[in-house]
């Protein structure tokens, strides 16, 4: 099975634009989780997405959005960049399996830059 | 709130050395994993354990849920193990998010 893949891999972005980022989980999964990494805050939770609904969201600002698509895919916007919004930004698949196990897998990551 | 702790923060060892690192967290946790971090950032998944004992290789984990820890030991390090470990735990009350460490940062030495 293919893994998850996000796109762009990099991206470089001016203070005050918006960027959309996408992932794409393996194949089956219906959770889709979203995080930022930054090296002073580590990793943190920004939304889980299941079955389209999103299920729980991090504490960040409203200018942080995300949705999933009927195939799984989700995408994560954010508006009116800050220099502080340049990080990994990570998202991760899961299966809910037996006895409620919910293991993530993630992908490569996202490494935008706001200049 | 519900904190997941890694310690060490660093650890540099020689290659071929053995090596626990530790997560300790505040609640009753049902979901559980380790990663390691490579240098390009990608999050490689090491143990889903929740409870009990798991090994793969030179890699072993256990956690003991009712005294709310999980180790991770790594034997015979060599230079590709270098990078950062990550506990993440979960906690299934309606939250449905992964709570990680904020990483133990090991790197070996040939």
């Amino acid at each position: 099975k293919a893994g998850v893949t996000q796109t762009p891999r990099y991206l470089i972005k001016t203070r005050g634009q918006q960027v959309t980022l996408s992932c794409s989980p393996i194949s089956g999964h219906r959770s889709v989780s979203w995080y930022q990494q930054t090296p002073g805050q580590g990793l943190q939770f920004l939304f889980e997405y299941f079955s389209e609904t999103q299920r729980n969201k991090g504490n960040f600002p409203g200018r942080f959005s995300g949705r999933q698509f009927s195939n799984s895919r989700s995408e994560m916007n954010v508006s009116t960049l800050e220099l502080g919004d340049s990080a990994l930004y990570l998202c991760a698949s899961s299966l809910l399996a037996d006895r409620g196990s919910y293991e993530q897998y993630f992908g490569p990551g996202t490494r935008l830059t706001v200049t | 709130g519900i904190q997941v702790e890694q310690s060490p923060p660093d650890l540099i060892l020689q290659e071929g050395a053995n090596s626990t690192l530790r997560c300790n967290f505040s609640d009753s946790v049902n979901n559980l994993q380790w990663f390691h971090q490579n240098p390009w950032g990608q999050l490689i998944n090491l143990f889903y354990i929740p409870s009990g004992t798991k090994q793969n290789g030179r890699l072993s984990a256990t956690t003991v849920a009712t005294e709310r820890y999980s180790l991770l030991y790594i034997s015979s390090s060599q230079t590709t193990d270098s990078g950062v470990y990550f506990c993440a735990a979960r906690w299934d009350s309606g939250t449905y998010k992964y709570i990680f460490g904020t990483g133990t940062r090991l790197k070996v030495l040939a």
